[in-house]
């Protein structure tokens, strides 16, 4: 299957500094990427949709001038935490479809793991 | 509002012997529903899906049984293998994928040799 790659796997920074996840897509065309995160004991929720060239769509609830998207490739997306703060510390996981695939096609990252001291 | 639920966080299962993981879910919008299995350090990789219009989807070892009245599916493994120990997650949609997928909380499978 098709692989999609995620850096760092895991991170830990100080609290009020911003953190990068990078999110590739290896040997496709992602058009669209779709970002998650999990906390302990609860399922992923999608926090918000991105397509190339284009904004992002966020979920409600999730602030996207906290959590910022930038999806300038078909290869790659990145999700920037500004501000982390210590409840940011979560399980952030990326997946990515191609031109023609459905959302249940999608095909994940290995995740990232943030905690914010 | 949790619309896909995993009751058991873990299930332990003799190997060779069947593994049940069972879901349900509250939205009787869904109409496709998924099971993705997660190695640790990994992403979850698809398994085995089913459609509203059937009530069973088979892939050799793997079954997945829906119950739409009850709102209830479950995974039946079969005979339960070492390499299936995971955390197994269910998943459903709307309008047959084209909408955003909506995650259980998982269920660690650990198969005992």
């Amino acid at each position: 299957g098709a692989v999609v790659s995620q850096h760092p796997s895991w991170v830990i920074c100080k609290s009020g500094t911003s953190v990068k996840i990078e999110c590739r897509s290896l040997d496709f065309q992602a058009t669209t990427m779709f970002w998650y995160r999990q906390f302990p004991k609860q399922s992923l929720m999608l926090m918000a949709t991105s397509n190339e060239g284009s904004k992002a769509t966020y979920e409600q609830g999730v602030e996207k001038d906290k959590f910022l998207i930038n999806h300038a490739s078909l290869t790659l997306s990145t999700l920037t935490v500004t501000s982390a703060h210590p409840e940011d510390s979560s399980f952030y996981i990326c997946s990515a479809t191609g031109q023609g695939m459905m959302n249940t096609e999608a095909f994940f990252g290995q995740g990232t793991r943030l905690t914010v001291v | 509002d949790q619309q896909v639920k995993q009751n058991s966080p873990s299930l332990s299962v003799q190997e060779g012997r069947i593994s049940i993981l069972n879901c349900d879910y509250t939205n009787s919008m869904f109409d496709y529903f998924l099971w993705y299995k997660k190695y640790p350090a990994e992403g979850p990789t698809f398994l085995i899906s089913i459609s509203s219009i059937k009530d069973k989807n088979e892939d050799g070892r793997f079954t997945v049984f829906l119950n739409k009245s009850a709102k209830h599916l479950s995974l039946h493994i079969v005979p339960s293998q070492p390499g299936d120990s995971a955390v197994y997650f269910c998943a459903a949609v709307t309008n047959f994928g084209n909408e955003k997928l909506t995650f259980g909380t998982g269920t660690r499978l650990t198969i005992i040799p």
